[in-house]
């Protein structure tokens, strides 16, 4: 069974840092993309970053570029999210997610997000 | 960017009822769109990909069409269960994941 746990989130002021977790099972790590995608309270869907399956690319959405870095241990199953500089919007749920397709990330027509984490809320706010 | 829209916002059905989200691409995106439901304090989960394929355990009252701008999911028979919040998604040619805004389908 495909399982994927997100631990690491909390309370943090503006300025600070974080960093998420996303322990992965159930299915073999390295040969998938994964993602995080957030959700800020009442709020949509938001992609935040992707990792392909051997870590050597990496992609980042605007909001967030040159302030998160996205990491994965395939040895240890673990997807990782370093935030830094966190502002007020970020506050949202992280989920992170596994894109079936392709270990690399390619706009390949079959992209999708297959499984989910139950995602770790991260609030800033002083 | 390519952006999508979907369509309605907010859309109010009873049990039993055939209804329609549609999903708009700024610009056209052949086959590569997915579809998710998402329940209040839940993960999303997967429906429909590569616009018209019924992800693995979805029931058959879910079907997505379209190609190139417009795209359609459609349940053909509401259910309870089915009252939730839908968002379209797609990977651009930038590789980056693009999500609707999303439809909220409540019980009317």
């Amino acid at each position: 069974e495909v399982q994927l746990l997100e631990s690491g989130g909390g309370l943090v002021q503006p300025g600070g840092s974080l960093r998420l977790s996303c322990a992965a099972s159930g299915f073999t790590f390295s040969s998938y993309a994964m993602s995080w995608v957030r959700q800020a309270p009442g709020k949509g869907l938001e992609w935040v970053s992707a990792i392909s399956g051997s870590g050597g690319s990496t992609y980042y959405a605007d909001s967030v570029k040159g302030r998160f870095t996205i990491s994965r241990d395939n040895s240890k199953n673990t997807l990782y999210l370093q935030m830094n500089s966190l502002r007020a919007e970020d506050t949202a749920v992280y989920y992170c997610a596994k894109d079936p397709t392709l270990p690399r990330i390619a706009a390949a027509g079959t992209n999708r997000f297959d499984y989910w984490g139950q995602g770790t809320l991260v609030t800033v706010s002083s | 960017d390519i952006q999508l829209t979907q369509s309605p916002s907010f859309l109010s059905a009873s049990v039993g009822d055939r209804v329609t989200i549609t999903c708009r691409a700024s610009q056209g995106i052949s086959s590569y769109l997915a579809w998710y439901q998402q329940k209040p304090g839940k993960a999303p989960k997967l429906l429909i990909y590569a616009a018209s394929t019924l992800q693995s355990g979805v029931p058959s009252r879910f079907s997505g069409s379209g190609s190139g701008t417009e795209f359609t999911l459609t349940i053909s028979s509401l259910q309870p269960e089915d009252f939730a919040t839908y968002y379209c998604q797609q990977l651009n040619s930038y590789l980056m994941y693009t999500f609707g805004q999303g439809t909220k389908l409540e019980i009317k």
